[in-house]
């Protein structure tokens, strides 16, 4: 089972900063790395596909960059709806199909 | 637009069964395949289990095989999550999740997008 490591659990940003997350897997996911944003009460959406791509209407101050086992997502100028925990999820090895444990990004 | 729609969740004992659906709208239903993944109170994202699109492939966690069978009826739109034996761990709400590679998976990629979720409760 691949084990996927977040860092740091929470980071604390003031609103236009850049927020930089790291994912990090345990072995080799190639670009096979997902990112989603999840706020209290709500279901998770999907943010980034293919370790880069952006998914449907994600804004373009979302990033994601890495292949192998090193990740980031980086949210450019944070805005006040980005404050949530973001968890990344590996589809290369299978199954299982493996989450990070989540950052929590908050405001400084 | 695509739809996802969880129900059948609730109390239940330890040891209790519990049958969750699914129903989806907006795309080919029969074409992609489907999971569900579930979230403790306070944790992180488990996958628990997974189908292909014609139902002929399935995929479970370790936590849950032997347990939790999941199925699906293509002529109903709807995924479904049975499950037997459950343990006070097994309590969290359950998302139902489309496959976001799109047509023609046997197998899940990433997940989009995620139904709002059905809350399973285990405890005596």
């Amino acid at each position: 089972e691949i084990v996927m490591t977040q860092s740091p659990a929470t980071l604390s940003v003031s609103p236009g900063e850049r927020a930089t997350l790291s994912c990090r897997a345990s072995q080799s996911v190639s670009s096979n790395l997902a990112w989603y944003q999840q706020k209290p009460g709500r279901a998770p959406r999907l943010l980034i596909y293919g370790a880069s791509t952006r998914a449907t209407g994600i804004p373009a101050r979302f990033s994601g960059s890495g292949s192998g086992t090193e990740f980031t997502l980086t949210i450019s100028s944070l805005q006040s709806e980005d404050f949530a925990v973001y968890y990344c999820q590996q589809y290369n090895n299978w199954p299982p199909w493996t989450f990070g444990q989540g950052t929590k990004v908050e405001i400084k | 637009e695509v739809q996802l729609l969880e129900s059948g969740g609730g109390l239940v004992q330890p040891g209790g069964s519990l049958r969750l659906s699914c129903a989806a709208s907006g795309f080919t239903f029969s074409n992609c395949a489907m999971s569900w993944v579930r979230q403790a109170p306070g944790k992180g994202l488990e996958w628990v289990s997974a189908i292909s699109g014609s139902g002929g492939s399935t995929y479970y966690a370790d936590s849950v095989k032997g347990r939790f069978t999941i199925s699906r009826d293509n002529s109903k739109n709807t995924l479904y999550l049975q499950m037997n034996s459950l343990r006070v761990e097994d309590t969290a709400i359950y998302y139902c999740a489309k496959d976001g590679w799109g047509s023609g998976s046997y197998r899940p990629h990433w997940f989009d997008p995620w139904g709002q979720g059905t809350q399973v409760t285990v405890s005596s």
